[in-house]
């Protein structure tokens, strides 16, 4: 079965820009989360939908926000892009109040602010 | 507020070695602990869960431990191999949902 899928997998944007990135979760899974992957902050939580509602969300500015459709599918936007933001942006899918619930990632979506 | 720590931040060790990765975490009340990989440039792949109820949790090479008392995994790589060369994360969850906790990573060089 088709793993976590995310498009795109490399950009380039220009401060002050807004990117929109997606993530396809793995077929059956309803819980979405992301998160911000950088050399010096290491994997950091951004947020986690689940039935198109924000479950969860991590300490971020309001400029980075996410939506998830009725098909699970699910989109984070930053906007007013800053040199900061350059990093891998992972997306992650699980089931949910399963006992072995593994959480399974995407290939993850590399931004470069310039 | 849950820290989750990995020591150490690297190491190498020759092929046919065993490794030994530990993680530490100061908040026991955990809903399972996950252990990842990720390959340069990549995403993560999962590679052992334990729930908070288990003690350990095998797949071929690989063993993990949880010591939840004392807030600690350890994972075990036996007759590590040049393709195990990676970065190795462990991360916790306090709940059933998605948000996880991770440690900085353990960058592993198998020589040949």
């Amino acid at each position: 079965k088709a793993g976590v899928t995310q498009t795109p997998r490399y950009l380039i944007k220009t401060r002050g820009q807004q990117v929109t990135l997606s993530c396809s979760p793995i077929s059956g899974h309803r819980s979405v989360s992301w998160y911000q992957q950088t050399p010096g902050q290491g994997l950091q939580f951004l947020f986690e939908y689940f039935s198109e509602t924000q479950r969860n969300k991590g300490n971020f500015p309001g400029r980075f926000s996410g939506r998830q459709f009725s098909n699970s599918r699910s989109e984070m936007n930053v906007s007013t892009l800053e040199l900061g933001d350059s990093a891998l942006y992972l997306c992650a899918s699980s089931l949910v109040g399963q006992s072995g619930n593994t959480i399974y990632f995407g290939e993850g979506s590399w931004l470069t602010v310039v | 507020k849950q820290e989750v720590t990995q020591i150490p931040a690297a190491l190498s060790v020759p092929e046919g070695e065993n490794l030994v990765l530990n993680c530490s975490f100061t908040d026991s009340a955990i809903y399972n602990l996950q252990w990842f990989r990720q390959d340069p440039g990549k995403g993560l792949t999962s590679l052992l869960l334990i729930q908070s109820s288990q003690r350990e949790q095998t797949s071929g090479r690989l063993n993990a431990s949880l010591d939840k008392s004392s807030g600690r995994s350890t994972l075990y790589i036996a007759a590590s191999q040049p393709g195990d060369s990676a970065t190795y994360l462990c991360a916790v969850r306090g709940d059933s949902w998605g948000k996880l906790q991770f440690g900085a990573g353990t960058q592993v060089v198998v020589t040949p």
